[in-house]
């Protein structure tokens, strides 16, 4: 079973801007959306954006989601060091009946 | 404030059976699909298995159809996942989830190993 596709890592300077990409079908990502999660080391994941983009109570706003057609998008704004994390995208496949996750994002503050 | 507690996992022998445990509150359980994820040492999350509100319908990934079984009791508020012939790839932090709700559990450890 195929997962979605995020790119492995991600490295940007401090104080600049990351956008995250999450490609997947019309059957998950262009189907619901997609859920964005952050991981840091030896934690379990953090929701940081629901399916249809809203962001969760609590959760910082210069994190935004968005999607456009199967490609879901996280957009981090003023990078602080704590963002510093791995990022998964997740979807329901309506056809394969299944969660997919994508392999995960590994963001460096530099 | 919403809790999730995961709890069951151990170290067991290749072909052992182990059964995880959840225990959610904070939220209306029985309003929700709720699911296994699980993740390896170093590896990315993987889901495993969910359950529809009400337990009719369950979903599994392909590697463990047949050796894991999940069920809920929505009057207590619990999620299990029954898993058996245990082998070396089912090692990893197995988490309890609400995946698009958000709510997620601390993890329990699961190791395969002879």
């Amino acid at each position: 079973q195929a997962g979605l596709t995020q790119p492995p890592s991600v490295s940007k300077d401090l104080g600049q801007t990351a956008t995250l990409t999450c490609t997947g079908s019309s059957n998950n990502v262009g189907y619901q959306g997609a859920v964005w999660l952050q991981q840091h080391q030896g934690h379990p994941p953090k929701l940081l954006s629901y399916r249809n983009a809203n962001r969760p109570s609590g959760v910082s706003e210069r994190f935004s989601a968005s999607r456009s057609g199967n490609i879901a998008s996280l957009t981090i704004t003023g990078l602080q060091p704590e963002d510093e994390a791995d990022y998964y995208c997740s979807a329901w496949d309506s056809i394969l009946t299944i969660w997919m996750f994508g392999g995960g994002t590994k963001l460096t503050v530099l | 404030e919403v809790q999730v507690v995961e709890s069951g996992g151990g170290l067991v022998q290749p072909g052992g059976s182990l059964r995880l445990s959840c225990a959610a509150s904070g939220f209306t359980f029985s309003n929700f699909w709720m699911s296994w994820v699980r993740q390896a040492p170093g590896k990315g999350l993987e889901w495993v298995a969910s359950i529809k509100e009400d337990g009719s319908d369950k979903y599994y990934v392909d590697s463990v159809k047949g050796r894991f079984t999940i069920s809920r009791d929505n009057a207590k508020s619990s999620l299990w996942l029954q898993m058996s012939s245990l082998r070396a790839e089912d090692t990893a932090v197995y988490y309890c989830a609400s995946i698009h709700l958000g709510y997620w559990g601390q993890g329990t450890q699961v190791t395969v190993s002879s």
